[in-house]
């Protein structure tokens, strides 16, 4: 069975501190692994994906995130948040590609 | 041009009544979604369409019945709406060939039931 966990449901960061999301996920296949933002009454925009390729993998606006299998982790970093940066994270997890599993998202606000 | 369009974007309704809510998209996808994010943004697959056909029906009330014309729309029909089924529904498109693509999301349609 396939499952995401994000660890954490709201984050605060200062502008200009580091961004790190937590997503923890299960599968009993190598998995697709994607980052989606929302921000506030928008649809959900990809952020960056995992397919196997590398295992870091880097995305819009400043964000990466870096596949480690042995820790089922697919943690969400950026360097140096920004104000624009404040939204609704999703980890999702996908055995086939076809239908994926969403964690049940973190929310970042950035303080000035 | 947008890639996958609902229809409404609001929508604020009575217990008890029928409506729809329509999706579209222009990718050339040939899988499309429905998913209800409740008031705390979980997200949870409600149906999914490939071709027409449906592949994925989750346990959804049989209140709700989708429909796909073609394999560029996929709508959403709602019988004798209830309260708990304001939410926020999203429409979402993919590549069935290319799993690494991901889905492509609508912005969204906000159900409100009074």
């Amino acid at each position: 069975a396939q499952s995401v966990t994000q660890l954490g449901s709201h984050v605060s960061v200062s502008e200009g501190a580091l961004v790190l999301l937590r997503c923890n996920y299960s599968s009993s296949v190598p998995p697709y692994l994607f980052w989606y933002v929302q921000y506030p009454n928008q649809g959900l925009q990809l952020l960056l994906k995992y397919t196997s390729a590398a295992t870091l993998v880097k995305g819009i606006n400043g964000f990466e995130a870096e596949f480690k299998k042995s820790e089922t982790s697919f943690h969400l970093t950026k360097p140096s948040a920004h104000m624009s940066d404040a939204a609704e994270y999703f980890c999702a997890v996908s055995e086939t590609g076809n239908q994926f599993y969403f964690g049940t998202g973190t929310s970042l606000t950035v303080i000035p | 041009d947008t890639a996958v369009s609902q229809t409404p974007k609001y929508l604020v309704t009575q217990m008890g009544n029928d409506k729809s809510i329509k999706c579209e998209q222009n990718l050339g996808h040939d899988t499309m979604y429905w998913y209800k994010q409740d008031s705390k943004k979980f997200l949870k697959i409600m149906f999914s369409y490939n071709n027409k056909e449906l592949i994925i029906n989750e346990t959804v009330p049989n209140r709700f019945s989708p429909k796909s014309p073609d394999k560029a729309h996929l709508n959403l029909h709602i019988n004798s709406l209830e309260l708990g089924d304001s939410a926020v529904y999203f429409c979402a498109s993919s590549a069935r060939q290319d799993p690494n693509y991901g889905y492509t999301f609508g912005s969204g349609t906000r159900l409100t039931v009074v």
